[in-house]
């Protein structure tokens, strides 16, 4: 059960487009396409964003879409706002009802 | 509008219990899977415990494997979290969440457990 590994941090300018990168091993990314990604601003709750790797819950805006490839999974913000500026994490299903969290991702919107 | 509200957080020493509630409102409880996910000051979220609609199997996190225990009295609508032999590294905000399939759709505030002696 060890986290899945995130960048640290991302940074992008208003408008542009950033991708965040959650790699994992065959137990859970790679074993299920079952990502989902989390958006938390300071002081607040986790609200998910995309579910199933590419799924977004109604009323989340399309400028979040998720993907995987392998063993990585990955979120792009596209068109980046202010309020995007938060931590992001992604969750794999790692199997017998258990899931592992990534290390999470502060982006920053300069 | 779904509701989850967290109570029973507070301060214990090491090698002490606690259990938190959790108040669900706002959809079927009896039909969901239900979560609780901590998050240490300053740190990442790390999921903790999952227990299956009707209370049938639960699953655990190895770090509180044999010293916490979650269920749920569904005619209540409320989960619970028992958590015995705390150790300082179980502080954090404790969150109660409902599960979709195979996400966590559903997020309470929070309550913060601080283990200190």
């Amino acid at each position: 059960q060890s986290a899945l590994t995130q960048p640290a941090s991302v940074s992008g300018s208003p408008g542009q487009s950033i991708a965040i990168s959650c790699t994992g091993t065959t137990s859970d990314v790679g074993g299920y396409d079952y990502v989902s990604w989390y958006q938390q601003h300071p002081g607040k709750a986790p609200k998910v964003i995309i579910y199933d790797v590419s799924k977004r819950p109604s009323g989340v805006s399309n400028r979040f879409s998720g993907s995987k490839s392998g063993y990585t999974a990955s979120l792009t913000i596209s068109g980046l706002q202010a309020d995007d500026e938060a931590d992001y994490y992604c969750c794999s299903y790692a199997g017998s009802s258990t899931y592992v969290f990534g290390t999470g991702t502060k982006v920053t919107v300069l | 509008q779904v509701q989850l509200v967290e109570s029973g957080g507070g301060v214990v020493q090491p090698g002490g219990s606690l259990r938190l509630s959790c108040a669900a409102s706002g959809f079927i409880f009896s039909n969901y899977g239900m979560h609780w996910v901590r998050q240490a000051p300053g740190k990442g979220l790390e999921w903790v415990t999952f227990i299956r609609y009707d209370g049938s199997s639960q699953h655990y996190a190895y770090s509180v494997k044999g010293r916490f225990t979650i269920s749920r009295d569904n005619s209540k609508t409320t989960l619970y979290l028992q958590m015995n032999s705390l150790r300082v590294e179980d502080t954090a905000v404790y969150y109660c969440v409902k599960g979709h399939d195979y996400d966590l759709d559903y997020w309470g505030q929070g309550t913060l457990v601080t283990v200190s002696s």
